[in-house]
């Protein structure tokens, strides 16, 4: 089945350093690509779809500088965390939608601690 | 906007036994799929069961079947023969067949299957 791969699967950084995450598509083009954030014991809430070769478009409430998202490729989308802090510390998930009947495959996600 | 709500959010049953899942959701569309996705410990979302809205069949999947009842907005996963295996969180989920297309989670039930 198709597989989206997603690096690193966990970082640690200090507090106003930037980290970025990498999601990929390895087996199909992914029109379109989605980057969730979820805290512990609570559920995936969507910061943002990223399309490629477009602007990503952010919801309600994340920071569109923050949380700067590139889309460059079919098959790659990253997610850069600026100037992270201690409260940007969760679990980073990406997920890809494939050209075909548009179904959703999502990343192993992405452990991010803010020191 | 659309809406999913999970009022369970924890959940227990005995190996072998059978347990049913409750999800509700909230829209004005009439073209959309429903979701239920599973995240094991492990954190990795895997999709159990898709449903069409136009098609009045529940869809089943070996042994997870649900109930969706259009006019009521309800979507219940039914799990039938429990596994340990299934232990895991469970999150219904929404998603429109066109137009702005962005996967809606619930809240999300923790289920655990005792030995």
């Amino acid at each position: 089945g198709a597989v989206v791969s997603q690096h690193p699967s966990r970082v640690i950084c200090k507090s106003g350093t930037s980290v970025k995450i990498e999601c990929r598509s390895l087996d199909f083009q992914a029109t379109t690509m989605f980057w969730y954030r979820q805290f512990p014991k609570q559920s995936l809430m969507l910061m943002a779809t990223s399309n490629e070769g477009s602007k990503a478009t952010y919801e309600q409430g994340v920071e569109k500088d923050k949380f700067l998202i590139n889309h460059a490729s079919l098959t790659l989308s990253t997610l850069t965390v600026t100037s992270a802090h201690p409260e940007d510390s969760s679990f980073y998930i990406c997920s890809a939608r494939g050209t075909g009947n548009g179904e959703l495959f999502f990343g192993e996600g992405s452990r991010l601690t803010v020191l | 906007a659309q809406t999913v709500t999970q009022s369970q959010p924890e959940m227990s049953v005995q190996e072998a036994e059978t347990v049913t899942l409750s999800c509700t959701y909230d829209t004005s569309e009439s073209n959309y799929y429903l979701f239920w996705y599973k995240q094991p410990p492990s954190r990795q979302m895997i999709l159990v069961i898709r449903q069409e809205a136009y098609k009045q069949q529940n869809a089943t999947e070996n042994r997870f079947s649900v109930n969706f009842q259009k006019a009521a907005k309800s979507f219940s996963l039914k799990i039938s023969d429990s596994q340990l295996g299934d232990t895991a969180m469970y999150f219904c989920a929404f998603d429109l067949i066109q137009g702005a297309q962005k996967l809606v989670f619930g809240q999300g039930t923790r289920l655990t299957i005792n030995p």
